[in-house]
């Protein structure tokens, strides 16, 4: 199986948050990351957690990390129209620190 | 702000031709990585790089080869491009974790 998975698609309405979830197979993963890809653009870094944390939040980015289930998870508080894009979900471990991602979640914020 | 520039944006170009796509850091960082993304799809790895006079092979089989002879630059070479490399090559770069990634090149052989 793939060693990081997300859904691939989430649909939520304007103001209200999201929330894209991730599974990771490695326990031995370093950091955990969420990028953002805006059609045609490369990935924005928007946040990322080391796996001895529980959370991490960035203004209106929460992120969960539950190492037992190696479950990552992503939640957009009030959520806009430019959040529209596709988010991936990456991790990787010390030493070559070379990211591995999922296929990506696209979110469509519709009004 | 990540400073990590690749150049060309957009590269359309016929079938045989030699070509480089570069990518330069400023950020002082050891480790780079160049990944192919088809559209909607996931990032491959194909290339990777500790250090300078260091390179290695991804995940992805690629025709395409590495140099990494200045630490802040890690140029991507297609000897004889065909229809089948079209594709965005994205170049990252870190130096303990956070992966910055410049604005990637979208390659379309003809």
């Amino acid at each position: 199986g793939e060693d990081v998975e997300q859904s691939l698609f989430l649909s939520v309405r304007e103001g209200d948050s999201s929330v894209i979830n991730c599974t990771y197979t490695d326990s031995s993963s370093t950091y955990l990351y969420w990028y953002k890809q805006e059609p045609g653009a490369g990935l924005q870094l928007l946040t990322y957690i080391f796996s001895n944390m529980d959370m991490k939040q960035d203004q209106r980015l929460t992120v969960l990390l539950n190492k037992k289930d190696k479950h990552l998870s992503l939640r957009i508080a009030d959520t806009q129209t430019g959040d529209s894009a596709i988010y991936f979900c990456a991790e990787s471990m010390g030493g070559s620190y070379i990211p591995t991602f999922g296929r990506g979640t696209s979110l469509i914020v519709h009004p | 702000e990540a400073d990590i520039y690749q150049t060309p944006r957009y590269l359309v170009i016929g079938t045989g031709k030699k070509i480089t796509l570069e990518c330069s850091q400023t950020m002082g960082h050891d480790k780079m990585y160049w990944y192919q993304q088809d559209p909607g799809m996931e990032l491959h790895l194909i290339h990777y790089s500790y250090g300078v006079n260091s390179t290695e092979k991804g995940d992805l089989s690629s025709e395409s080869t590495v140099s990494r002879i200045r630490t802040e630059h890690f140029p991507l070479t297609l000897e004889s491009a065909r229809p089948s490399h079209t594709s965005q090559y994205l170049c990252a770069s870190t130096r303990t974790g956070e992966a910055f990634f410049g604005q990637g090149t979208r390659l379309t052989v003809v």
